[in-house]
């Protein structure tokens, strides 16, 4: 079974600063989505990024960008120029690419704090 | 509607009491789940259903969870005999199935509370 870790239950950042949230995943899957999702207050999670994992290139939207290594099963995720806007629950997923069991698998997540 | 819906947004319950929660998916997504969310935790996998496939009940906690799914339309999730560690937020989403980039759209959520 697949499993997602989130290894820091809460991170904080000035505003305008950068942040780096980690994640490190376990599969035995060469073909495999990655996800960042962004749940506020509000409790709706919405997608920040994704990555496919045939891709080499890493996903960027905007502000944020990740960090994909394969090899080290790992997927961090870079918020450059912090807004105050950013500070939410931030969770890692894994989805399959193909066959049964698609649902995502979730980190514990990680609490984002931005300073002013 | 434009989003994932999900009624109600609050229920409190006595224990011993039935629920059931709503979700009314995109219109044209094919697949749609169902999660709880603890207090302060993440995501746990309950259910699945893919167009007219067999659901995927893999994640469900006990038999006193069950859902139900017309169609690909509404779904609902029902929780009988509450008991106090049934207490969460209980997401659902739905994506366009299988052939997709693999992103899912949730709703808000309804927010269980067992006394």
């Amino acid at each position: 079974a697949q499993t997602v870790t989130q290894s820091q239950p809460e991170m904080s950042v000035q505003e305008a600063e950068t942040v780096t949230l980690s994640c490190t995943y376990d599969t035995s899957e060469s073909d495999y989505y990655l996800f960042w999702y962004k749940q506020p207050p509000s409790r709706q999670m919405i997608l920040v990024i994704r990555q496919e994992a045939y891709k080499q290139q890493n996903a960027t939207e905007n502000r944020f960008s990740v960090n994909f290594q394969k090899a080290a099963k790992s997927f961090s995720l870079k918020i450059s120029d912090s807004q105050l806007g950013d500070a939410a629950m931030y969770f890692c997923a894994y989805r399959r690419f193909s066959g049964s069991a698609r649902q995502l698998t979730f980190g514990s997540g990680t609490q984002l704090t931005v300073l002013p | 509607g434009a989003g994932v819906s999900q009624s109600p947004s609050n229920k409190v319950t006595e224990k011993g009491k039935d629920v059931e929660l709503r979700c009314d998916p995109i219109s044209g997504h094919t697949a749609l789940y169902w999660y709880r969310q603890r207090l302060g935790q993440g995501l746990e996998f309950l259910i699945y259903f893919q167009g007219n496939s067999a659901p995927d009940k893999s994640g469900l906690p006990s038999d006193r969870f069950s859902a139900e799914r017309t169609g690909e339309s509404v779904s609902t999730l029902t929780i009988q005999r509450t008991q106090q560690e049934d207490s969460a937020v209980y997401l659902c989403a739905s994506s366009l199935g299988v052939v997709t980039a693999g992103e899912l759209f949730f709703g808000e959520g309804s927010r269980l509370t067992v006394l």
